[in-house]
């Protein structure tokens, strides 16, 4: 099984300030892998595929990088709505899917 | 527009079972992979299971493996998943979802809750 590990578990940041969130696959996953925001008591929303293709309605501050086993998401200039969690998942082995922990992003 | 409704979650003793159902409209059903997708209170995400376009192909993570049975029906544009044997760890919000390369679409999700 492929384990998906986030860093770090939370994130504080201010308005306007950049956020960088890790995430690292145990093996190979080439670039087959999403993420997913989720906000209080919503179902998750496909933010980004492809490790680097944002999905429809998702703003150019949002951006993805990585391939193999490591990923980064960047917020560049956090917005209030953006205060979520965070996940990543791969699905390198389709249809099977493994998400990491998430990585909540909050109000510092 | 796309829309995945689940229902036929709510409480339920350990042991027991409780089928969910995902109406789908809004798109050609049978086209389609689908797949159940969990979140215990306050937990992150946990794949459960995926099932094939036409039904023909299932998938399970090992914690359900042998207890749910994933299931279509595709005159019916419905998605099920018969949940047996039922344990408190698989208390949860439970989506249907539709899969492309990834998981694209959610339903709103459904509670189950396993207690006595």
């Amino acid at each position: 099984e492929i384990v998906m590990t986030q860093s770090p578990a939370t994130l504080s940041v201010s308005p306007g300030e950049r956020a960088t969130l890790s995430c690292r696959a145990s093996q190979s996953v080439g670039s087959n892998v999403a993420w997913y925001q989720q906000k209080f008591g919503q179902a998750p929303r496909l933010l980004m595929y492809g490790a680097s293709t944002r999905a429809t309605g998702f703003p150019a501050r949002f951006s993805g990088s990585g391939s193999g086993t490591e990923f980064t998401l960047t917020i560049s200039s956090l917005q209030s709505e953006d205060f979520a969690v965070y996940y990543c998942q791969q699905y390198n082995n389709w249809p099977l899917f493994t998400f990491g922990p998430g990585t909540k992003v909050d109000i510092k | 527009e796309v829309q995945l409704l689940e229902s036929g979650g709510g409480l339920v003793q350990p042991g027991g079972s409780l089928r969910l159902s995902c109406a789908a409209s809004g798109f050609t059903f049978s086209t389609y992979g689908m797949s159940w997708v969990r979140q215990a209170p306050g937990k992150g995400l946990e794949w459960v299971s995926s099932i094939s376009g036409s039904g023909g192909s299932t998938y399970y993570a090992d914690s359900v493996k042998g207890r749910f049975t994933i299931s279509r029906d595709n005159s019916k544009n419905t998605l099920y998943l018969q949940m047996n044997s039922l344990r408190a760890e698989d208390t949860a919000v439970y989506y249907c979802v539709r899969l492309t390369g990834t998981i694209e679409c959610w339903g709103q999700g459904i509670l189950v809750t396993v207690s006595s």
